[in-house]
């Protein structure tokens, strides 16, 4: 079946890179999506890309697809305290279910 | 636009009650969906429905019940609760397959606790 992994925390100082990693098992996802999930809020989709692409960025935001590892990034350049929170990663086939990873944790240090 | 909705934000249960979690989407979404959020494992999928009378089981739909009468309502029915039913439960929606982001929109999530 499907299977999402993630690293369960990264801790980072602010105005560094934040890089957040995500590997997935189902050859056929075609959407891979971030989630963030700010404390007692529910998750707010951050972006996406479609399977056929290798990067996408969005203002701070870079996501990477390394599609032959089955492997995502997130990058968050000049990250600031304010983007702590948890990010989920996210797969998706066409007309299939979406599938979360376990969350990741990040923490931005003064 | 209220986006999705869902009632109420904290629930304190006993072991054996029963009660019913609403979800509402004022979006004309199709598809609408349960997820329950423990920490560490993510969001794991209880039920789903593609359409008004449509429901089907998720990845951990033992102790819920589901049922689409309308497009718009969603409720999840936690028959006699359970203390391994303590969680954050979260309701979403999205339209079908095919639209150009396929994206789930969350509400705010209900923090329930069962003793």
């Amino acid at each position: 079946g499907e299977d999402v992994e993630q690293s369960l925390f990264l801790s980072v100082r602010e105005g560094d890179s934040s890089v957040i990693n995500c590997t997935y098992t189902d050859s056929s996802s075609t959407y891979l999506y971030w989630y963030k999930q700010e404390p007692g809020a529910g998750l707010q989709l951050l972006t996406y890309i479609f399977s056929n692409m290798d990067m996408k960025q969005d203002q701070r935001l870079t996501v990477l697809l390394n599609k032959k590892d089955k492997h995502l990034s997130l990058r968050i350049a000049d990250t600031q305290t304010g983007d702590s929170a948890i990010y989920f990663c996210a797969e998706k086939p066409s007309y299939g279910k979406l599938t979360f990873g376990q969350g990741t944790i990040l923490t931005v240090h003064p | 636009n209220a986006g999705v909705t869902q009632t109420p934000k904290f629930q304190v249960l006993k072991t054996g009650q029963s009660m019913t979690l609403q979800c509402a989407q004022d979006m004309n979404h199709e598809y609408m969906s349960w997820y329950r959020q423990d920490p560490g494992m993510g969001l794991r999928l209880i039920h789903y429905s593609v359409g008004a009378g449509i429901t089907d089981q998720g990845e951990v739909p033992n102790g819920y019940n589901v049922s689409r009468s309308t497009t718009e309502d969603f409720p999840l029915r936690l028959l006699s609760a359970a203390p391994s039913q303590t969680s954050v439960y979260f309701c979403a929606s999205s339209s079908p397959g095919g639209s150009s982001t396929d994206t789930q929109y969350f509400g705010p999530g209900t923090r329930l606790t069962v003793l």
